[in-house]
């Protein structure tokens, strides 16, 4: 089946250090993904959703210059939490859609990375 | 206003019982339903994804149903595991592109 690759899978970082979080589709292109945020015990968060070759459009209370998307090709989007603090500590998840039609509405959701912020 | 309420919000039952989990939606205009079964520190993994025009969809003990007239949908899990022990996700597609994602039902499965 379809894969979606989240790299790291956990952080730990120094407060006003950035951090990068790439999602990968190993066997599927996508030109659309998804990036979440989950605190412990909650749903999933919709932060913004990642388009390729364009500006990621954001949630409403998500700071744009804050988490940078970036989504460089069809295989590959990356959230940059830049200037970290504590308050960014959470579970980010990634997820993203086969655009080729083949598996219409089927969304695949990546591992999760968990993100510590000292 | 488009949501998804799930029901209950948490749930213990034993190992090798049954279990049905509620999923009510206001979404539209409605494309599909979605129940997705998320591990502690995992991402969600998808059981079952449902079109206006699908009752009843299973994926091993998992069986889902939907009531597009009622806007209700149900998880029935058969024959409990303790690896069932999840947070189950209820997810409408708002025809477009847009994910109403419910809060979640948390199972614990005990032996």
């Amino acid at each position: 089946g379809a894969v979606v690759s989240q790299h790291p899978s956990w952080v730990i970082c120094k407060s006003g250090t950035s951090v990068k979080i790439e999602c990968r589709s190993l066997d599927f292109q996508a030109t659309t993904m998804f990036w979440y945020r989950q605190f412990p015990k909650q749903s999933l968060m919709l932060m913004a959703t990642s388009n390729e070759g364009s500006k990621a459009t954001y949630e409403q209370g998500v700071e744009k210059d804050k988490f940078l998307i970036n989504h460089a090709s069809l295989t590959l989007s990356t959230l940059t939490v830049t200037s970290a603090h504590p308050e960014d500590s959470s579970f980010y998840i990634c997820s993203a859609r086969d655009s080729s039609g083949r598996r219409t509405g089927e969304l695949f959701f990546g591992e999760g990375s968990r993100l510590t912020v000292l | 206003k488009n949501q998804v309420e799930q029901s209950p919000q948490s749930l213990i039952i034993l190992e090798g019982k049954n279990c049905t989990l509620q999923c009510n939606y206001t979404v539209s205009p409605f494309s599909n339903l979605r129940w997705y079964k998320q591990d502690t520190g995992r991402g969600p993994v998808s059981l079952t994804i449902m079109t206006f025009s699908e009752n009843t969809k299973s994926n091993g003990r998992y069986t889902a149903t939907l009531d597009a007239d009622t806007k209700q949908s149900s998880l029935h899990i058969t024959a409990s595991q303790l690896s069932d022990s999840a947070s189950y996700i209820c997810v409408v597609s708002q025809a477009g592109t847009a994910l109403i994602f419910g809060k979640g039902t948390t199972l614990s499965v005990s032996s």
